[in-house]
């Protein structure tokens, strides 16, 4: 089954612990991106890739690092979390526009997890 | 200005109702849209994709608006589980990067 697969689901930390939230793949996707979604104002992208070893900042990259060592997956790390970083975080992903015929590829979305930072 | 901008709602609509969403987008080299369906702290699911000459799936219509910038999404006869919020997505051209909009939340009661 093609899938977007997140973990954890939820995860409660403390303050300056780091984490790592897992995000992989099985569509050979090119594209794949990192979004925080806050009451109010929707989602928010955090870090972007267009390839293996190619990555992006998005709107709100402060705090946070990610890699892109292989294809399939991307995962997220905060190096010492702050509670602002209490958030939803979802992973994507989707056919670059190298890969696609056309424009129309849309985003496949993982599961979701839901992070405290206490 | 933000890239991508929707009312946010929300809009509370009897069931059998037809309710219309907008979406404006500033970025004039964007070039893919899409509509998303998200229900409450669940990922994002597509509803549509928009295509340049509109494009119809059941109940849902989208139409796109190159001249002014901004995508719609009809839903006719709506039904208490169209209840969710509404994400409009814009890709652009120059960056491949996907922007949302921060949603429409639509309510549907009996």
């Amino acid at each position: 089954e093609a899938q977007v697969t997140q973990n954890p689901r939820y995860l409660i930390t403390v303050t300056g612990k780091k984490l790592t939230v897992t995000c992989s793949q099985n569509m050979n996707h090119e594209y794949m991106s990192w979004y925080r979604q806050d009451p109010g104002l929707g989602l928010r992208q955090i870090y972007y890739s267009m390839n293996v070893e190619v990555t992006d900042k998005g709107d709100v990259p402060e705090g946070y690092k990610v890699s892109r060592k292989e294809k399939r997956n991307f995962p997220l790390i905060l190096e010492s979390p702050s509670p602002n970083q209490t958030s939803l975080y979802f992973c994507a992903s989707s056919l670059s526009v190298s890969q696609a015929s056309s424009y129309n590829s849309p985003l496949h979305f993982g599961n979701g997890t839901r992070l405290t930072v206490t | 200005r933000k890239e991508v901008e929707q009312d946010p709602g929300p809009f509370n609509v009897p069931e059998g109702a037809t309710v219309a969403f907008n979406c404006t987008y500033s970025n004039s080299a964007s070039q893919s849209f899409f509509w998303y369906r998200q229900d409450c702290r669940k990922e994002p699911k597509l509803l549509m994709s928009v295509y340049s000459s509109g494009n119809e799936d059941g109940r849902f219509t989208a139409q796109l608006n190159r001249a002014s910038q901004y995508i719609s999404l009809l839903i006719r006869d709506s039904k208490l589980s169209d209840s969710a919020t509404y994400l409009c997505v814009v890709r652009s051209y120059n960056t491949d990067k996907l922007i949302f909009g921060t949603g429409t939340r639509l309510q549907v009661f009996p």
